[in-house]
């Protein structure tokens, strides 16, 4: 059973689209994490919520967090091919618990 | 480096052989993490070492599977007898924090079992 499951687990667009994934659990965590991956590298960090209904902005991307703190959701605005990658979401249940990680969703963008 | 460093990059192996994949954190960094990351499965916890308190090693799949940290900084994560299904990306990522923190990633140990 998988605690985080994200979806679409693949996502190919055209360069300037706008799109939303999703990160979705029937638990609630304490705090959400986004990464990127790319290919041949270690995920980075993208973003941190912690409080329900809570939304990040980072530059082209809008992150959210569900009011019962136990979805998300990414928006990115105009794609761009350097946006391609794996996008993985993190939860953690408590201050001391361990993060989860969902398995992911492959992103591409054409030029 | 500035950041956290696998090694080795790449590994390939016989079925029945043991072998040693090494991780040094990021300096400072008292949180060492192991993930493995298997293609479509995300990223599965292994083992968890924060400063002087006994490692949480209950995501290590089997007991082949075994991992130290020396002096509070490098670790190293042995599999004993690797079965092909060991076959994967091993990813370390270290932390300030104990769990919940930002997590800085290695670039990973990618491991073939022929």
């Amino acid at each position: 059973t998988q605690l985080l499951e994200q979806s679409p687990q693949f996502l190919s667009i055209q360069e300037g689209e706008n799109l939303t994934v999703y990160c979705n659990s029937s638990s609630v965590f304490s705090s959400l994490q986004w990464y990127r991956q790319e290919p041949g590298e270690g995920p980075v960090l993208l973003v941190t919520v912690v409080t329900g209904g809570e939304v990040k902005k980072l530059k082209r991307l809008t992150f959210q967090f569900g009011d019962a703190r136990k979805d998300s959701s990414l928006h990115i605005t105009a794609a761009q091919p350097g946006d391609t990658g794996l996008y993985l979401c993190a939860g953690a249940k408590g201050a001391n618990s361990k993060l989860t990680f969902g398995k992911g969703i492959t992103l591409s963008v054409r030029p | 480096g500035a950041g956290v460093s696998q090694s080795p990059s790449n590994k390939v192996t016989e079925k029945g052989k043991d072998v040693e994949l090494r991780c040094d954190p990021i300096s400072g960094h008292t949180a060492l993490y192991w993930y493995r990351q298997s293609l479509g499965q995300g990223l599965e916890f292994l083992i968890y070492f924060q400063g002087n308190s006994a490692p949480d090693k209950s995501g290590l799949p089997s007991d082949r599977f075994s991992a130290e940290r020396t002096g509070g900084s490098v670790s190293t994560l042995t599999i004993q007898r690797t079965q092909q299904e060991d076959s994967a990306v091993y990813l370390c990522a270290s932390s300030l924090v104990a769990w919940g923190g930002e997590l800085f990633f290695g670039e990973g140990s990618r491991l073939t079992v022929l």
